[in-house]
């Protein structure tokens, strides 16, 4: 089965670093990009950006870029999204996504992770 | 960046009935990269339909979608109880790959 199974509930105080993980399954995790999608409670899906596992290249939204870090450890079929210093604003249900692509054509986001809450309090 | 314009905001029908709802791009969605997905409260989205018109894999036939360019339209022909939840168009061709701010279709 194909599946991204994605880390559980986080609790963190503000300023406090965190990494999340989201772990493919059932297929090649070096042929999909991997998307992360935040969905802050009681809004919208946002998209946060993606990685290529192949190379780590990453793409990050404006609206996101330099606050998260994206990365990926291919041995082990693995993505991560990661903050140095949290806040309460990010608290929030983040979402990992995979996308296929074949040369310049692109695939929509086919296989969703579970989503991981996050939660930032003091 | 294209930022997407869904409506209405709230779709309140009953079982049985028709829904369509709109996505208006505020540019040209390149080769029709806009998907449509269905979110339910504590699980994953789902992919229902790519490429403006595509349907995925084990979709029933009752979702369809349809558009070009800047315009794309979703309809669900006849509504089952399992399909009341929140809709979300996004196109994918660019980056960002953003999401329209959905339609939450409720029972009547």
């Amino acid at each position: 089965e194909v599946q991204l199974v994605q880390t559980g509930a986080e609790v963190k105080k503000p300023g406090e670093s965190l990494r999340i993980s989201c772990k493919g399954s059932g297929y090649s995790f070096t042929n999909y990009w991997i998307n992360w999608v935040r969905q802050m409670p009681g809004k919208g899906l946002e998209w946060m950006g993606r990685i290529d596992p192949s190379d780590s290249y990453t793409n990050y939204s404006p609206s996101f870029h330099g606050h998260v870090t994206m990365s990926t450890d291919k041995s082990i079929s693995t993505a991560y999204l990661q903050w140095t210093s949290l806040q309460a604003s990010d608290t929030a249900v983040y979402y990992c996504a995979r996308q296929s692509f074949s040369g310049n054509y692109y695939y929509a986001f086919d296989i969703w992770g579970q989503g991981t809450m996050v939660t930032v309090s003091s | 960046e294209i930022v997407l314009t869904q409506s209405p905001g709230t779709l309140s029908l009953s079982p049985g009935e028709r829904a369509t709802l709109s996505c208006r791009a505020s540019q040209s969605v390149s080769s029709s990269y806009l998907a449509w997905y269905q979110h339910k409260p504590g699980q994953a989205p789902r992919l229902l339909i790519y490429g403006a018109s595509s349907r995925a894999t084990g979709i029933p036939d009752r979702f369809s979608g349809s558009g070009s360019g800047t315009d794309f339209t979703f309809t669900i022909s006849r509504l089952e109880p399992e399909d009341f939840a929140v809709y979300y168009c996004q196109q994918y061709g660019s980056s960002p790959c953003n999401f329209g701010q959905g339609t939450k279709l409720e029972i009547k």
